[in-house]
């Protein structure tokens, strides 16, 4: 057990809705990273928050946005969702620095498993 | 741009015995981390070992050990006296400081078999 848990599990939906996935990082955990596991794709960075701003943003489209409140928790929301959009998402964290300097390991949740049917 | 390349798309060994996944790197970077993750049929993305690129010793945790070659742009995970719960896809990944992202290769998808 990583320490960083993300709900749902798993998450069943149909084209054109909207849906919201939820991650807690590990305790003193800074930093908060969302990557999307696709079997076209493969394991792809959508996008970095630390202590409640954006850091980083990697190929995220702009249907998704994303998070990160002041307890440190986050959530990526993906509107108008596509059969393409099907995928494993991925919350991860790391401690960073008062910086936001990430030198430090990422930590992954369990991720949750939409389908979008 | 960063890329990361496994070029074994599928392993297989026996239990007990020694196997190792390749994995090369591109980047103009000097100062890079290196990771290994492994993914069990569980889905869980587990840390494995991680190498900073100025340290010249090649990092270890129990069976698993990487050999690190900085100028081959090398970083291959070397796996001893493997176990049946070593079954997993694995990703090698590289990261900048600062830059935030991990980036991923393909993985290499590993069976123990008994």
């Amino acid at each position: 057990d990583s320490g960083v848990t993300q709900t749902p599990k798993h998450l069943i939906t149909a084209t054109g809705q909207r849906v919201t996935l939820r991650c807690s990082p590990r305790s003193g955990d800074l930093s908060v990273y969302w990557y999307q596991q696709s079997l076209d794709q493969g394991l792809q960075f959508l996008i970095q928050y630390y202590n409640g701003e954006e850091r980083a943003k990697g190929n995220i489209l702009e249907r998704f946005s994303a998070q990160q409140f002041p307890d440190l928790h986050s959530e990526l929301n993906l509107s108008s969702l596509e059969l393409g959009d099907s995928a494993l998402y991925f919350c991860a964290s790391s401690v960073a620095t008062s910086g936001g300097s990430s030198t430090d390991t990422q930590y992954f949740g369990p991720g949750t498993r939409l389908t979008v049917l | 741009a960063q890329t990361v390349t496994q070029s074994q798309p599928e392993m297989s060994v026996q239990e007990a015995e020694t196997v190792t996944l390749s994995c090369t790197y591109d980047t103009s970077e000097n100062n890079y981390y290196l990771f290994w993750y492994k993914q069990p049929p569980s889905r869980q993305m587990i840390l494995v070992i991680r190498q900073e690129a100025y340290k010249q010793q090649n990092a270890t945790e129990n069976r698993f050990s990487v050999n690190f070659q900085k100028a081959a742009k090398s970083f291959s995970l070397k796996i001893s006296d493997s176990q049946l719960g070593d079954t997993a896809m694995y990703f090698c990944a590289f990261m900048i400081p600062n830059r935030g992202k991990l980036i991923f290769g393909q993985g290499t998808e590993l069976s123990v078999k008994p």
